[in-house]
C-alpha cells in the first residue's frame, strides 16, 4: 500500500511556542490530506481537511488561527500548532488519499506525531 | 446527524472468534471501513466494504448490510497480538470518513 510519513514522531515543547508537524505522501502523490487528532482512550477526532493549493476546511471547533495548515504541493502537509498550551498535548495523525487509488478512495495514515506541552 | 455506534469494549480468549458489531446513520454512503489500532500507534487498515455481504481475509472477515446499516467485524483464531481497538469508519456522500469510537478488544490466554 501507500506510504505516509510524518515528522516528528515525537516532540515535546514549552507553552507558548509553536510546533510544526510535517506529512509526506512518500510514493503518491495526494490530493486531500486530512489532520486529526486524539486524546488517550477516544477515537480520532478531524481537525481539518486539506486540498492541495487551497485553504483547508476546518472542523467546527478548531481554531484555524492555532492550528495552521498548508498543503502546498501534492505529498507534503504541515501542521502547525501556534503557542501551543498544555490541553494542546494529543496524539496528531495525518493521513493522505488520492481519488481513484484502487477501487475504493482509501486514506493512507501517518504513524502519528506524539505532542507534549509542559 | 451522523453517528457509528459500536462497543466500547470486549474480551475474548486467545484461540476462539470475537464479532465487534457496527451500526450507522450517516449523509449518504460511499462504503465502510475497518481499521485497526494499536496503542499509541496509527490506525491500520483492515478491511472495505461497499456492497451486501462479507468479505474474507484470512483470519479476518467483514461483513455489511445497507439496508440495515450494520456491519460486523469477524477474527478468528484469535491471538494475543490482537489485542487492539477496532475502528469502524463509513465514507459518506463527500468521501468524508465519519469515525465510531472503536471498540477495545482485550484477548485472555
Amino acid at each position: 500500500g501507500a506510504v505516509v510519513s510524518q515528522h516528528p514522531s515525537w516532540v515535546i515543547c514549552k507553552s507558548g511556542t509553536s510546533v510544526k508537524i510535517e506529512c509526506r505522501s512518500l510514493d503518491f502523490q495526494a490530493t486531500t490530506m486530512f489532520w486529526y487528532r486524539q486524546f488517550p482512550k477516544q477515537s480520532l477526532m478531524l481537525m481539518a481537511t486539506s486540498n492541495e493549493g487551497s485553504k483547508a476546511t476546518y472542523e467546527q471547533g478548531v481554531e484555524k488561527d492555532k492550528f495552521l495548515i498548508n498543503h502546498a504541493s501534492l505529498t507534503l502537509s504541515t501542521l502547525t500548532v501556534t503557542s501551543a498550551h498544555p490541553e494542546d498535548s494529543s496524539f496528531y495523525i495525518c493521513s493522505a488519499r488520492t481519488l481513484g487509488t484502487g477501487d475504493y478512495n482509501e486514506q493512507f495514515f501517518g504513524p502519528g506525531t506524539r505532542l507534549t506541552v509542559l | 446527524g451522523q453517528n457509528i455506534d459500536q462497543p466500547t469494549e470486549m474480551t475474548a480468549t486467545e484461540g476462539a472468534i470475537v464479532q465487534i458489531n457496527c451500526t450507522y446513520q450517516t449523509s449518504g454512503f460511499n462504503g465502510l471501513f475497518w481499521y485497526q489500532q494499536h496503542a499509541g500507534e496509527a490506525p491500520t487498515f483492515l478491511s472495505y466494504n461497499v456492497l451486501d455481504g462479507l468479505e474474507e481475509k484470512g483470519r479476518f472477515s467483514s461483513f455489511l448490510s445497507r439496508s440495515k446499516g450494520y456491519s460486523y467485524l469477524l477474527l478468528k483464531e484469535l491471538q494475543m497480538k490482537d489485542s487492539a481497538s477496532y475502528l469502524c469508519a463509513v465514507m459518506d456522500s463527500n468521501y468524508q470518513l465519519i469515525w465510531g469510537a472503536g471498540t477495545k478488544l482485550i484477548i485472555k490466554p
